[in-house]
């Protein structure tokens, strides 16, 4: 079975300074990863996704990420955050084999704070 | 509509009584799954259905936590006999395909935010 753990439960940066999230995940093949964002009172929203092909994927609102196999990583980066930024946010790995429950099985998240 | 929707955004219930979660998700999107995110903690699988089949629901904590999705659009996830410890946000999710396994992103709602008393 998958699993994901996001070592840091909170991380607080400085606005304008750069940003790194960290995410393992534990997966017997090549997953499919994802970072989701959840704003207080809102839903999850995805950031960006990896399927194959280019290890560094870009995602919405200046946010990539770098998949490093040898390491199992999928970490979360921004180059300068913005009060905005602040929110709880999530890793996923999804099954590539789309039997079962091919759903996404999440980390227990980052809350991130952003420092004026 | 435009994304998934979930009602009520806030069930207060005492201990002992059923509520039922509805999901109405984005329109066309074949597969619905729920989850349940504890304070602190991310989604936690709970079930999910391809259209009006559900495939897979061992993510159910026990018996009184039962599905439907009777005509493969809107679900509604019944808790009976609640117990505070099913006090949680409980997040409905639908994606487009299922062609792709795990790879098509799932698209979540607000959530229900259910407290038992």
């Amino acid at each position: 079975a998958q699993s994901v753990t996001q070592p840091d439960i909170h991380i607080t940066v400085s606005e304008g300074a750069s940003l790194e999230l960290r995410c393992n995940y534990s997966y017997g093949a090549t997953p499919y990863l994802f970072w989701y964002v959840q704003s207080p009172g809102q839903g999850l929203q995805l950031l960006l996704k990896y399927f194959s092909g280019d290890t560094l994927v870009q995602g919405i609102k200046g946010f990539e990420a770098e998949f490093k196999r040898s390491q199992s990583s999928f970490n979360l980066r921004k180059p300068s955050v913005h009060w905005s930024d602040a929110a709880e946010y999530f890793c996923a790995v999804g099954a590539k084999s789309g039997g079962g429950a091919d759903g996404l099985t999440f980390g227990k998240g980052t809350h991130l704070i952003i420092q004026p | 509509g435009a994304g998934v929707s979930q009602s009520p955004r806030y069930k207060v219930t005492k201990r002992g009584q059923d509520v039922a979660l509805r999901c109405d998700p984005i329109s066309g999107h074949v597969s619905l799954y729920w989850y349940r995110q504890a304070l602190g903690q991310g989604p936690e699988f709970l079930t999910y259905f391809n259209y009006e089949a559900q495939q897979d629901k061992s993510g159910l904590p026990n018996d009184r936590f039962s599905a439907e999705r009777p005509e493969g659009s809107i679900s509604t996830l019944t808790i009976q006999r609640t117990e505070q410890r099913d006090s949680a946000m409980y997040r409905c999710a639908s994606r487009l395909s299922t062609g792709q396994g795990g790879g098509s992103p799932l698209h979540f709602g607000n959530g229900t935010r259910l407290t038992v008393t």
